[in-house]
């Protein structure tokens, strides 16, 4: 069945580092790959989004693509910020939808 | 704009008392799931929906009981609840349950059973 694998935290960075989450997917089909943000005490909330191979989806500095070949969506960030720190998730969706366990990422000043 | 809004926010129950956690959206949407979020284990589908009067178990629906009698709402259902139900619950709702549909989520119901 449909899956996704991310990389298991938790991940502390210092501020203006570079930070890479991995996420690989399993599906049958042409899933749409998602990245959720949740921050303390809050709900999930949608960060970028790609619906086909090798598009890219960016938002606040965030970025993912779509690879096909690879079956990953991993997210990136150039120069980290104190207000990333959250946990973050991978979904796809199929005919469901389908969440990975998060990683919570702490950025210290 | 209200988007998915879940009621209460808190709650404390004794193990044994029921309990029915609120979910309305108000964006039409035909698809709406509750998931439980624990340590460790991420986002649980406990039961979903893809229209008014349709419904179906998720991962883990023992113990939880639902209910679509319109589009809107969506009510969770605890029948007897038991310490192992202390979690976090989202509701979240979507235009359809295929692909390329974002799904939205309220902001979360959190239950400690005692």
């Amino acid at each position: 069945g449909d899956s996704v694998t991310q990389m298991e935290g938790p991940v502390t960075l210092s501020e203006e580092a570079f930070l890479t989450i991995n996420c690989t997917y399993t599906a049958t089909g042409y899933p749409s790959l998602f990245w959720y943000v949740q921050y303390p005490g809050e709900g999930l909330q949608l960060l970028l989004k790609a619906t086909k191979a090798d598009d890219k989806g960016s938002n606040k500095g965030f970025e993912a693509t779509y690879r096909k070949e690879t079956t990953s969506f991993h997210l990136e960030k150039g120069s980290v910020q104190v207000s990333d720190s959250a946990v973050y998730f991978c979904a796809l969706t199929g005919n469901q939808f389908y969440f990975g366990t998060g990683t919570s990422l702490t950025v210290i000043p | 704009n209200a988007g998915v809004t879940q009621t209460p926010k808190f709650q404390v129950l004794k193990t044994g008392q029921s309990m029915t956690l609120q979910c309305a959206q108000d964006m039409n949407h035909e698809y709406m799931s509750w998931y439980r979020q624990d340590p460790g284990m991420g986002l649980r589908l406990i039961h979903y929906s893809v229209g008014a009067g349709i419904t179906d178990q998720g991962e883990v629906p023992n113990g939880y009981n639902v209910s679509r009698s319109t589009t809107e709402d969506f009510p969770l259902r605890l029948l007897s609840a038991a310490p192992s139900q202390t979690s976090v619950y989202f509701c979240a709702s979507s235009y359809s349950g295929s692909s390329g549909n974002t799904i939205y989520f309220g902001e979360g119901s959190w239950l400690t059973v005692v």
